[in-house]
């Protein structure tokens, strides 16, 4: 069964301490990983695709990086603005485009 | 990316009744999809909105608990009936372009069931 797992559950920060989140998966085939970041009360915001291990996007603050069995998403130097629920989702089909989403990681950057 | 609306916002309904939740795109589509995220939870895809065709549903949901309409590339409803207090959550409609993998999300639709 394919499955996504993200840790972990929940994430403390000082503003300015860099840290990363770990998103693993079992799928039958990958097609693609995404990233979201959702904040309270509203829909997740698209962040980064990653097709292939090796693969590496940045993003202001953010680069979230693959491996055959894990996904990174590195946060440097971080504010409060970054606080949000950071959401990992996997594709295994192209053609249905269905997404699997992990229970995701709530981050808190205190000033 | 893609602007998408939906309506309401957010509802609080009372048990036995039926709600339909729109979803509407500022451009065609070739992909629409339905998730739910239940209180604390992530999401889980409910169906995908097929424009013209029977919508395809996940294991766990049946049409006549979620029926879900696609007239078009740019709109779509989902209809919870006959809800009872485990259906509270928000819904969501995402959206994906043909020739790109990437989905993007509307605002969500809080539903409270009473």
């Amino acid at each position: 069964e394919d499955q996504v797992t993200q840790s972990p559950e929940a994430l403390r920060l000082q503003e300015g301490e860099s840290s990363s989140l770990n998103c693993s998966y079992t799928v039958s085939g990958l097609r693609g990983l995404f990233w979201y970041r959702q904040d309270p009360g509203k829909g997740p915001e698209f962040l980064f695709t990653l097709y292939s291990a090796g693969e590496e996007k940045e993003k202001e603050r953010l680069k979230a990086t693959l491996t055959k069995k894990e996904s990174f998403l590195h946060i440097t130097a971080p504010k409060p603005e970054d606080s949000a629920t950071y959401l990992c989702a996997v594709q295994v089909s192209r053609s249905t485009g269905k997404l699997i989403f992990g229970q995701g990681t709530t981050l808190q950057v205190k000033p | 990316s893609a602007v998408i609306s939906q309506k309401p916002s957010r509802d609080i309904c009372q048990r036995g009744t039926s709600l339909t939740i729109q979803c509407q795109v500022d451009s065609q589509v070739t992909m629409m999809f339905w998730y739910r995220q239940q209180p604390g939870q992530s999401l889980t895809l409910i169906a995908t909105a097929n424009q013209g065709s029977e919508a395809t549903y996940e294991s766990g949901f049946v049409i006549d608990k979620f029926p879900i309409s696609r007239p078009n590339l740019t709109f779509s409803t989902l209809t919870v009936s006959n809800m009872s207090p485990e259906d509270s959550s928000i819904y969501l409609c995402s959206v994906g372009k043909q020739g790109a993998y990437e989905q993007y999300f509307g605002p969500g639709t809080r539903l409270t069931v009473t």
